[in-house]
């Protein structure tokens, strides 16, 4: 069974823009979390998305957001874009009423 | 709060030696425990977990031990290799919701 990709795996924007990443769970899997993961802060919850609705969201402004599509496949955008966004984001996914949560190899976004 | 913390920033053993990665937790009605391990340009990659109902769960060459008296989680990895060489995380959770991480343990392998 193929893993979870992330695309693209690195990116480099500019202050003040927008960015979109896309994540593609594994097979069977409706559950789909983002986290941003930086060397201070360490691996930060963004949100969850289960069946199209999100489910759990973290402590992160309203310029990070994200969807489900009917596929399971899930992006999350960034508007507006700080130096500070700069970080691994990383995406998980997991079956139903199961707890383990299988990670993507992330994407790398630079902001410049 | 909410927060799983790691006693030890870095660790460094001999090869073949056994290692002890340790964790606090401070959720005591979290009731679910992840180790996950990321080498550099990887993400998180599942290791071992154990469910608060249990205090040990034995893996190949891995070892959770769980101490819900002190709030305490540790991962032992038997005859380390060079290729255990990365970066451990603890999670933990409640109720299959969102994972809290710990800030991470760097494990070096010494020749």
């Amino acid at each position: 069974k193929a893993g979870v990709t992330q695309t693209p795996r690195y990116l480099i924007k500019t202050r003040g823009q927008q960015v979109t990443l896309s994540c593609s769970p594994i097979s069977g899997h409706r559950s789909v979390s983002w986290y941003q993961q930086t060397p201070g802060q360490g691996l930060q919850f963004l949100f969850e998305y289960f069946s199209e609705t999100q489910r759990n969201k973290g402590n992160f402004p309203g310029r990070f957001s994200g969807r489900q599509f009917s596929n399971s496949r899930s992006e999350m955008n960034v508007s507006t874009l700080e130096l500070g966004d700069s970080a691994l984001y990383l995406c998980a996914s997991q079956l139903a009423g199961v707890e383990t949560q299988y990670f993507g190899p992330g994407t790398r976004l630079l902001v410049l | 709060g909410e927060s799983v913390g790691l006693h030890l920033p870095t660790l460094s053993v001999q090869e073949g030696d056994n290692s002890i990665i340790n964790c606090a937790y401070s959720n005591s009605a979290s009731d679910y425990f992840i180790w996950y391990k990321q080498e550099s340009g990887k993400g998180p990659q599942f290791i071992i977990d154990i469910r608060s109902n249990m205090d040990k769960r034995q893996g190949q060459r891995v070892t959770v031990l769980l101490n819900k008296t002190v709030k305490h989680l540790s991962l032992q990895i038997a005859a380390t290799q060079p290729g255990d060489s990365a970066v451990y995380f603890c999670a933990e959770t409640k109720g299959a919701q969102k994972l809290v991480f710990g800030q991470g343990t760097r494990l070096t392998i010494n020749p």
